[in-house]
């Protein structure tokens, strides 16, 4: 099983500015690396797969980087709607997920 | 676009059987093109990729399936294509299987559709219960 560990847990951030939201394997997983977002009482919802390419619908302001075991989701300014839950995945093997990042009104 | 809805009780008794359903509209899942998979989530553990199904779209194909290593001894998914639903078995439950079940459809690439890849399309989920 690989191991997906995202950092910090929680990340208090003001609308209008950046959030970056780190995720790191146990292993190398290549690219095949995915984000989603979260809101209580809904599904998870895909933001980014691949590391860096944009689910279909998603503002440019998401954007993912990384390869290997390092990634970075970054939402450039951060809206109302923002706030939420935030998991990587990784598909380089059987699928396993990070424990998430809760990103909260500062 | 596909639409996937989960049914099935939301109270099952320990070392019993747990059994949903997921119903896709929208869309064929015996088609050959995504595989289709459960997810759980725990209250605290997180996020559990459960297995996958798959059809080939040939009419000779039952469906191929794969689980997650630690609920494989455990674990059922099949298949009914003239439904369009594919669902989900897991035995002997306990307190530890109390979650939130979601289907989703396994994201394809531009190139093709690989079983172990991102899920562009879930369910809303279903909470099931394990208590006595």
């Amino acid at each position: 099983e690989i191991v997906m560990t995202q950092s910090p847990a929680t990340l208090s951030v003001s609308p209008g500015d950046r959030a970056t939201l780190s995720c790191r394997a146990g292993q190398t997983v290549g690219n095949n690396l995915s984000w989603y977002q979260q809101k209580p009482g809904q599904a998870p919802r895909l933001l980014i797969y691949g590391a860096s390419t944009r689910a279909t619908g998603i503002p440019a302001r998401f954007s993912g980087s990384g390869s290997g075991t390092e990634f970075t989701l970054t939402i450039s300014s951060l809206q109302s709607e923002d706030f939420a839950i935030y998991y990587c995945q990784q598909y380089n093997y059987w699928p396993t997920f990070g424990q998430g990042t809760k990103v909260e009104v500062k | 676009q596909e639409q996937l809805q989960e049914s099935g009780p939301g109270l099952v008794k320990p070392s019993q059987t747990l059994s949903l359903t997921c119903t896709v509209s929208g869309g064929s899942i015996s088609s050959g093109g995504h595989y289709w998979s459960w997810i759980r989530q725990h209250p605290v553990k997180g996020l559990d990729w459960i297995g996958y199904i798959y059809y080939s779209g040939s009419i000779y194909h039952n469906g191929s399936t794969d689980y997650n290593p630690s609920l494989k001894s455990r674990v059922t998914i099949s298949g009914d294509t003239s439904k369009n639903q594919f669902s989900l078995k897991l035995k002997s439950v306990t307190d530890a299987d109390t979650a939130v079940y979601y289907c989703a459809r396994v994201h394809c690439s531009s190139i093709a559709c690989y079983p172990y890849e991102a899920f562009d399309i879930w369910g809303q989920g279903t909470m099931v219960t394990v208590s006595s």
